[in-house]
């Protein structure tokens, strides 16, 4: 079964420093990984997924398969990053995506 | 992009009552979802609905839970009889196609007091 992985439940940096958010998952097949965010009061959004291989708001993940990561970085946080982000995963059997816990991403002025 | 619209925003109910949630997304959407995040845990899949008939549903979606599009337009969640550990944020999510993302609903935050 496939399953998600975020270790860290909260992320505090101060504004204009790197972040990196962790996602490692477990599938054997080719995957689909996605970051989704939560601003708050908001609805949780589709933030990127690795097939798009784009950058939005700045933030970029890169599909790791030796690693089996997916990890979310921006080189310069903003306040208004401030955030749940949640990794997500697809396989190829299911339409479904299955999230990881989420990472509470603090950024202070 | 069309949103989803969730109601209500907060429920709150006595154990072994029974909540309804409901989901209003465009009418032309085919599939469906609803997911729960208990607080401070993950955010977890319960069903998924398409073309009005179950698709897909997870291990807590058991016979306490039902889906139904009942008049085409609003897709609901019925819990029969809540239990403490139902508490939780309940999301709605429509996708328009087999490869598309999913747009999610504001919540519906239950708590089974």
């Amino acid at each position: 079964a496939q399953r998600v992985t975020q270790p860290e439940k909260l992320l505090s940096v101060f504004k204009g420093a790197p972040v990196e958010l962790k996602c490692n998952y477990s599938y054997s097949g080719s995957p689909e990984l996605f970051w989704y965010v939560q601003y708050s009061r908001q609805r949780l959004q589709l933030l990127l997924r690795h097939i798009s291989r784009e950058s939005i708001k700045g933030f970029t993940a890169d599909l790791n398969k030796g690693e089996t990561s997916f990890h979310l970085k921006k080189p310069f946080a903003q306040e208004e990053d401030s955030a749940m982000y949640y990794c997500a995963l697809r396989t190829g059997g299911s339409y479904i995506p299955t999230f990881g816990r989420g990472t509470s991403l603090i950024v202070h002025p | 992009e069309p949103e989803v619209t969730q109601t209500p925003s907060h429920q709150v109910t006595q154990m072994g009552q029974e909540v309804i949630l409901r989901c209003v997304p465009i009418s032309n959407h085919l599939y469906f979802y609803w997911y729960r995040q208990i607080l401070g845990q993950k955010v977890e899949f319960l069903v998924s609905f398409y073309n009005n008939e179950i698709s897909e549903k997870s291990e807590i979606f058991d016979d306490q839970f039902s889906v139904e599009r009942p008049d085409g337009s609003n897709f609901t969640l019925k819990i029969r009889s809540t239990k403490l550990e139902d508490s939780a944020m309940y999301f709605c999510a429509r996708r328009t196609g087999a490869h598309e993302k999913l747009f999610f609903g504001s919540g519906t935050q239950l708590s089974v007091l």
